[in-house]
């Protein structure tokens, strides 16, 4: 069994850019969740997709967009980047919608806005 | 909006029980409790979730108060290994869009 898996690991980018950041859900998940995690704080929601449709989501703007395709892997993408976008995000997957269901989480991408 | 209130930190020794305490007094009747720790430079682990019954697994108990406005995570027997951040997390419905508030969580030290 593939636990979760998040591309790239580490990523620097200017302020303004656009990011995409990768996860593969664990085998038979359905569900992905995205979180942002600042340094010395605690995840933080940005949304789930369920069967590849946004199904809750966080306060975050706009401009924090995602996609989950048929096989169930995601995508998030952060347009217009700012300075406080720096943080660890974190991607999860479970059998069923996120706060019902168990999560089991990926290692991570550190974004880095310079 | 709902949130959960957790000590900033808690030492516990090793080998013998740890009450990790948890208030969401702002619960909705169809929010969940869940708890998961994260050890340095990873992801979060889950250990357990509940809805109104207190839950046992192969990891630890939660134990939810009757009028469900606070929780208790219980790791029976301490580990150097148990040393973590514990989240408690509240699974908040409103409409259809059910969102995961994360509390800041209980950085938990257990000495030898």
């Amino acid at each position: 069994e593939t636990g979760v898996t998040q591309s790239p690991t580490h990523l620097i980018k200017t302020r303004g850019q656009q990011v995409t950041l990768r996860c593969s859900s664990q085998s038979g998940h359905n569900t992905v969740s995205w979180y942002q995690q600042a340094l010395g704080q605690g995840p933080q929601f940005i949304f789930q997709y369920y069967r590849e449709e946004e199904n809750g989501r966080g306060n975050f703007p706009p401009r924090f967009s995602g996609l989950q395709f048929p096989n169930y892997s995601s995508e998030l993408n952060v347009n217009a980047l700012e300075l406080d976008d720096s943080a660890l995000y974190l991607c999860a997957s479970s059998s069923g919608l996120a706060g019902v269901y168990e999560q089991y989480f990926g290692p991570g991408t550190r974004l880095t806005v310079t | 909006d709902a949130k959960t209130t957790q000590p900033n930190s808690m030492e516990s020794n090793e080998e013998e029980p740890v009450h990790l305490p948890c208030n969401h007094s702002t619960i909705s009747g169809t929010d969940y409790i869940h708890w998961y720790r994260q050890l340095p430079s990873q992801g979060p682990e889950y250990v357990i979730h509940g809805l109104t019954s207190n839950v046992n697994n192969r990891m630890a108990s939660l134990a939810i108060a009757e009028d469900r406005k606070s929780s208790t995570l219980i790791l029976h027997r301490a580990t150097l290994r148990d040393a973590a951040v514990y989240y408690c997390i509240l699974s908040h419905n409103a409409g259809n869009n059910r969102k995961l508030i994360w509390g800041l969580g209980t950085s938990l030290a257990v000495n030898p």
